[in-house]
């Protein structure tokens, strides 16, 4: 079946360091690649994608992702964390199906909190 | 930029009563969702809607759910008699094709009392 893992439920970090969230998917197909963010009382926002390409995709406000397609993960980095990045990480995966349709399969999310 | 909006914020109702989610998409895109995420847990597919038709939908979405793109904007989520198990945030979702980015709305955070 279709999944997807985030390994990390909690993650406390303090300013200006590094961050890297894990994320990997089970599925044998192509698949299209998303992290989702969201910020405490507000909606899931695109922080960046992979469709194909250059395994490594840049995103908004700093974040990258790599896709390395061996070990079926697309981990998310960010250098240097700032206090605002504390929310709500998403890793989604865009499966087709075999209805002729795609779906997000999303992960359980990690909770990001950044401390002053 | 155009954005995915959902009303109401919040909804709270007995449980049995029937409630409507409503969602506008972004007006050029094609393809609709929800989604749902009960507190705590992960982000869970509900169905899929594109010209008129549900797409695809998981075992969630039984037959207690329905939704409807009822004129050119608004795309619903009815829940005929709500159980408990239903409070949750809803999600709507759009895209303008089917294997791109889908786009979110706000949520509306249902709660079954």
């Amino acid at each position: 079946a279709q999944s997807v893992s985030q390994h990390n439920h909690h993650v406390i970090l303090s300013e200006a360091a590094s961050l890297e969230l894990g994320c990997n998917y089970s599925y044998g197909g192509t698949v299209n690649l998303f992290w989702y963010v969201q910020y405490p009382g507000q909606h899931l926002q695109l922080l960046l994608k992979y469709f194909s390409g250059d395994p490594l995709v840049k995103g908004i406000k700093g974040f990258e992702a790599e896709f390395i397609k061996s070990k079926f993960s697309f981990n998310l980095r960010k250098p240097s964390v700032q206090w605002s990045d504390t929310a709500e990480y998403f890793c989604a995966v865009n499966a087709f199906s075999t209805s002729g349709t795609y779906k997000y399969i999303f992960g359980t999310g990690t909770r990001l909190k950044v401390l002053a | 930029e155009p954005e995915v909006t959902q009303t109401p914020s919040h909804q709270v109702t007995q449980m049995g009563q029937e409630v409507i989610l409503r969602c506008v998409p972004i007006s050029n895109h094609l393809y609709f969702y929800w989604y749902r995420q009960i507190l705590g847990q992960k982000v869970e597919f509900l169905v899929s809607f594109y010209n008129n038709e549900i797409s695809e939908k998981s075992e969630i979405f039984d037959d207690q759910f329905s939704v409807e793109r009822p004129d050119g904007s608004n795309f619903t989520l009815k829940i005929r008699s709500t159980k408990l198990e239903d409070s949750a945030m809803y999600f709507c979702a759009s895209s303008e094709v089917r294997q791109e980015t889908q786009y979110f709305g706000p949520g509306t955070r249902l709660l079954v009392l």
